[in-house]
């Protein structure tokens, strides 16, 4: 079936620095999607691509649409404490999402 | 608003035993789907449904039953629990029948499986 490679796994960073974690994939998606999960709660959307080549953005965070529509990337600016969680990203393919592994954030203050 | 409401939130079974896990929405959303989240793997497809009535296979079905009499309910059954369905079970929903619009998740539900 359809796979994601997301990366890096984990990251480990001091508060204030940038962040950025990528997808990609054998298959194109008509849709990239972000979302983050805190402990103990469900993912929450952070971020939905629907173009080829999109660039958007939701305040510090910005996400692109990879123009061969097999990959996206997030980027977290001057990241805070709030910003620690597990970043999920998913392509939609027919009816059905389907997500990357995760990469953890752990931020030292 | 609740949203996607899960119930029960954790549950232990012994090898063998059947239950039906919750999902619940009321936000008249057509596309409902129940996932897996194991460590290291990210979530996984178990079934989705378009509409009430209507259900079909996601990437890793086997071992669960899923039905819609409703719109808003969206219940998971285990036939026979096995140590390998030990995992957070998520519910989520969106409002196209097509999954085209994001997904909105439940917070989960805690299953092992002794």
């Amino acid at each position: 079936g359809q796979q994601l490679n997301q990366s890096p796994q984990s990251m480990f960073i001091q508060e204030g620095e940038d962040v950025s974690m990528n997808c990609t994939s054998s298959s194109i998606f008509n849709t990239w999607l972000w979302y983050k999960q805190d402990p103990g709660e469900g993912p929450v959307l952070l971020i939905a691509l629907y173009k080829a080549g999109e660039l958007t953005s939701n305040g510090r965070l910005t996400a692109q649409f990879g123009i061969t529509r097999k990959d996206s990337f997030l980027n977290i600016s001057a990241s805070i404490p709030s910003d620690v969680g597990i970043y999920f990203c998913a392509g939609r393919g027919a009816q059905k999402l389907v997500f990357g592994q995760g990469t953890r954030l752990t931020i030292n203050p | 608003n609740a949203g996607v409401t899960q119930t029960p939130k954790f549950q232990v079974l012994k090898t063998g035993q059947s239950m039906t896990l919750q999902c619940a929405q009321d936000m008249n959303h057509e596309y409902m789907s129940w996932y897996r989240q194991d460590p290291g793997m990210g979530l996984r497809l178990i079934h989705y449904s378009v509409g009430a009535g209507i259900t079909d296979q996601g990437e890793v079905p086997n071992g669960y039953n899923v039905s819609r009499s409703t719109t808003e309910d969206f219940p998971l059954r285990l036939l026979s629990a096995a140590p390998s369905q030990t995992s957070v079970y998520f519910c989520a929903s969106s409002f196209d029948r097509w999954g085209n619009q994001p997904q909105h998740f439940g917070d989960g539900t805690r299953l092992s499986i002794l």
